[in-house]
């Protein structure tokens, strides 16, 4: 199946560091959404992202919808413990509706 | 108010059986997704469900199949199970509106291994 190219595949930071990880893809994309995975749930929604160039933040994260439509990237500020889990980007095709093409995934540990 | 609610979590069954799993999407929510996920192809779309009718499918065989009540609830189905059938199945819900990507709520899945 398809999925984005995700990197880093993991990162080992320690408190308070800031975090890039980013999704680039071959096709154009309508939409680019950046999920979070905690162990036994389902992705939740952190960002989502319509428009060329967008930059949108919630709080400590960040993320962009790149010019080209085909690459995204998320920042995390000052992490937290919390901030431990699974990130995956996501993106949506020109009338794909609720179809979605999800990245390969970033491991995210964060130590104390 | 509830979240998507997946039935069962975990479940085990062996090769050659059959399984369904059940999806109650969010009030209010009129489109249902199913997701796989597994570590090596990781999230892969399955189908969208509208208003009783499918919107969308992905690229898997015929043995998986769902469809969607008049509530709105959605089941999956699959048939004849692989080994390699084994995964998590994310059932996601949204309004569901023609265009734009809508905001997907994921429930927690229910976790199939196959013995």
């Amino acid at each position: 199946g398809q999925q984005l190219n995700q990197s880093p595949q993991s990162m080992f930071i320690q408190e308070g560091e800031d975090v890039s990880m980013n999704c680039t893809s071959s096709s154009i994309f309508n939409t680019w959404l950046w999920y979070k995975q905690d162990p036994g749930e389902g992705p939740v929604l952190l960002i989502a992202l319509y428009k060329a160039g967008e930059l949108t933040s919630n709080g400590r994260l960040t993320a962009q919808f790149g010019i080209t439509r085909k690459d995204s990237f998320l920042n995390i500020s000052a992490s937290i413990p919390s901030d431990v889990g699974i990130y995956f980007c996501a993106g949506q095709l020109r009338g794909a509706t609720n179809k979605l093409i999800f990245g390969t995934g970033t491991l995210l540990a964060v130590q104390p | 108010k509830a979240g998507v609610t997946q039935t069962p979590r975990y479940l085990i069954k062996t090769r050659g059986q059959q399984v369904t799993l059940s999806c109650s999407p969010i009030s209010g929510h009129r489109s249902v997704s199913w997701y796989q996920q597994t570590p090596g192809q990781g999230l892969q779309f399955l189908f969208e469900y509208f208003s009783e009718t499918q919107r969308n499918k992905g690229n898997f065989p015929g043995r998986f199949s769902g469809r969607q009540f008049s509530n709105s609830r959605s089941e999956m189905n699959v048939s004849t199970l692989e080994l390699g059938d084994s995964a998590l199945y994310l059932c996601a819900s949204s309004f569901g509106g023609p265009s734009g990507a809508n905001v997907l709520t994921f429930g927690a899945g229910s976790r199939l291994t196959v013995l």
